[in-house]
C-alpha cells in the first residue's frame, strides 16, 4: 500500500541551526501539506502546496520556513534558524484532491520529531 | 479564523460502554473529516461528512454532520480497548483545520 514517508524520524539541533525535513508523498497525489504538533497540543496547519507553489499558509509559516519540491518526488520543509519553540512533531501529508473535499483524504507520514536545544 | 472545539478532551471508559465525542464550531464548513491518531503516528482518516444532517456508519462508529454544517459527532457503540486513541475532527476546504482532539482510553 502506498504511503507517505518522512525522514529523519528524529532530529536534534541547536538553536539557530538550519533544519531540512524531507517527505516523499504518495506518487499520484497532487496536493502536499506540512503540519506540526507540539507535544500535547493540536495538529496545526503550516502550509499547503499545489502545482509547484504554495497555495495556502498559516501565520505560523513565517519567513523562517520554506518548502520545496526539488525533483518531483521529494517535498521538503526548511527551517532557516530554529528556535526552541520550533520543537514539535512535523507531519507531511498528501492528497489526490483538495483537503476536505470528496477526494481530499489526507494521508499522513509518521512524522519527524524535531528537538531544538 | 475558523475554529473547531472538541469535547470532551479526555475520556476514560470501560470496555463495552458507549460514548459520544463532539466537534463544534461557530463557522459553517463545507465538509468535516474525522481522523484517529495513535501515539507516534500520523492521523488516519476515518470518514468525511459532506451533507448537512448526514449520518455515516463505520462498524461500531457512527458519524453525524449537523444540519447547519457547524458541528459533528462521533458515537462509538460497545467500545473496545482497540478504540483507544486520539480522535480529531478537521474541516475547511484547502488546508484542514484540526480540533484539539479527544483522547479516548478504553479499559478492558
Amino acid at each position: 500500500e502506498p504511503e507517505v514517508t518522512q525522514t529523519p524520524s528524529h532530529q536534534v539541533t541547536q538553536m539557530g541551526q538550519e533544519v531540512i525535513l524531507r517527505c516523499v508523498p504518495i506518487s499520484n497525489h497532487l496536493y502536499f501539506y506540512w503540519y506540526r504538533q507540539i507535544l500535547g497540543q493540536k495538529v496545526e496547519f503550516l502550509v499547503s502546496f499545489y502545482n509547484n507553489e504554495i497555495s495556502e499558509k498559516s501565520e505560523i509559516f513565517d519567513d523562517q520556513f520554506s518548502v520545496e519540491r526539488p525533483d518531483g518526488s521529494n517535498f521538503t520543509l526548511k527551517i532557516r534558524s530554529t528556535k526552541l519553540e520550533d520543537s514539535a512533531m512535523y507531519f507531511c501529508a498528501s492528497s489526490t484532491g483538495l483537503a476536505g473535499g470528496p477526494y481530499g483524504e489526507l494521508f499522513f507520514g509518521e512524522g519527524s520529531r524535531l528537538t531544538v536545544l | 479564523t475558523q475554529l473547531l472545539e472538541q469535547s470532551p478532551q479526555f475520556l476514560s471508559i470501560q470496555e463495552g460502554e458507549n460514548l459520544t465525542v463532539y466537534c463544534n464550531s461557530s463557522s459553517v464548513f463545507s465538509s468535516l473529516q474525522w481522523y484517529r491518531q495513535e501515539p507516534g503516528e500520523g492521523p488516519v482518516l476515518l470518514v468525511t461528512v459532506v451533507t448537512g444532517g448526514e449520518v455515516k456508519k463505520l462498524k461500531r462508529l457512527t458519524f453525524q454532520f449537523g444540519d447547519a454544517r457547524k458541528d459533528s459527532s462521533l458515537h462509538i457503540t460497545a467500545a473496545q480497548p482497540g478504540d483507544t486513541g486520539l480522535y480529531l475532527c478537521a474541516g475547511d476546504g484547502g488546508k484542514l483545520i484540526f480540533g484539539q482532539g479527544t483522547e479516548l482510553s478504553v479499559k478492558p
